[in-house]
């Protein structure tokens, strides 16, 4: 079966730090899907990205920055310069065939 | 461009009862997914629709179901409901089905409480 580990219940840090969410998998599937959410206070979630597996390839999209490694099924986020608007709860999914897994969520604050 | 709807906001409801949701995806967009979450289970992918047809299904019983209709709006279907199924239902909606997606984009969510 599917799995998808956030080890991170809960992390605060101070406004303009860089955080890393972490994320590991577990899928036998050789074709899956990656994916990063944020759920701000308001409760709607939000896209961030969608990896697919043949896609080694790091992103960034401003401050944001992930790192795929299928060699640790891990797909880590990075925060660099942190915001308080960064604040939310963040959960990272796995997709394949007819199975969608999401992690419990890591909870960030980001103090002024 | 008007984002993804989920009528209705807030739905209550009691056991035994069935609930019928609706979602409007962006427009254009011809694939919408459905999302349950709950602080127990937290969250859980129900169904992907694209063209009117269920193309994924989560692992939930046969009591939830859905369609989706020829302009894309979708609606998912609870029968006999029960205390469990008290959660945020989120709709999302993309261009295309996972594989070719971008990015997909997601209603305010409609929140289900079952007495």
């Amino acid at each position: 079966a599917q799995k998808v580990t956030q080890a991170q219940t809960e992390i605060s840090v101070v406004e303009k730090e860089d955080v890393t969410l972490d994320c590991v998998y577990e899928t036998r599937d050789t074709t899956y899907y990656l994916f990063w959410y944020k759920q701000p206070p308001s409760g709607e979630l939000v896209f961030l990205i969608r990896r697919n597996s043949f896609d080694e390839q790091n992103e960034i999209s401003g401050r944001y920055s992930w790192n795929f490694q299928k060699s640790t099924s891990s797909f880590n986020f990075t925060i660099t310069a942190s915001q308080v608007v960064d604040s939310a709860v963040y959960f990272c999914a796995l997709r394949s065939d007819n199975d969608m897994r999401f992690g419990a969520g890591t909870r960030l604050t980001v103090k002024p | 461009k008007a984002g993804v709807t989920q009528t209705p906001r807030y739905l209550i409801k009691t056991r035994g009862q069935q609930v019928t949701l609706s979602c409007s995806p962006i427009s254009g967009h011809r694939s919408v997914s459905w999302y349950q979450q709950t602080p127990g289970q937290g969250l859980q992918f129900l169904f992907e629709y694209f063209s009117e047809t269920q193309r994924n299904k989560g692992n939930f019983p046969g009591r939830f179901s859905g369609r989706q209709f020829s302009n894309s709006r979708s609606e998912m279907n609870v029968s006999t409901l029960e205390l469990g199924d008290s959660a945020l239902y989120l709709c999302a909606s993309s261009l295309d089905v996972v594989a070719a997606f971008n990015e997909q984009f997601f209603g305010p969510g409609t929140r289900l409480t079952v007495l």
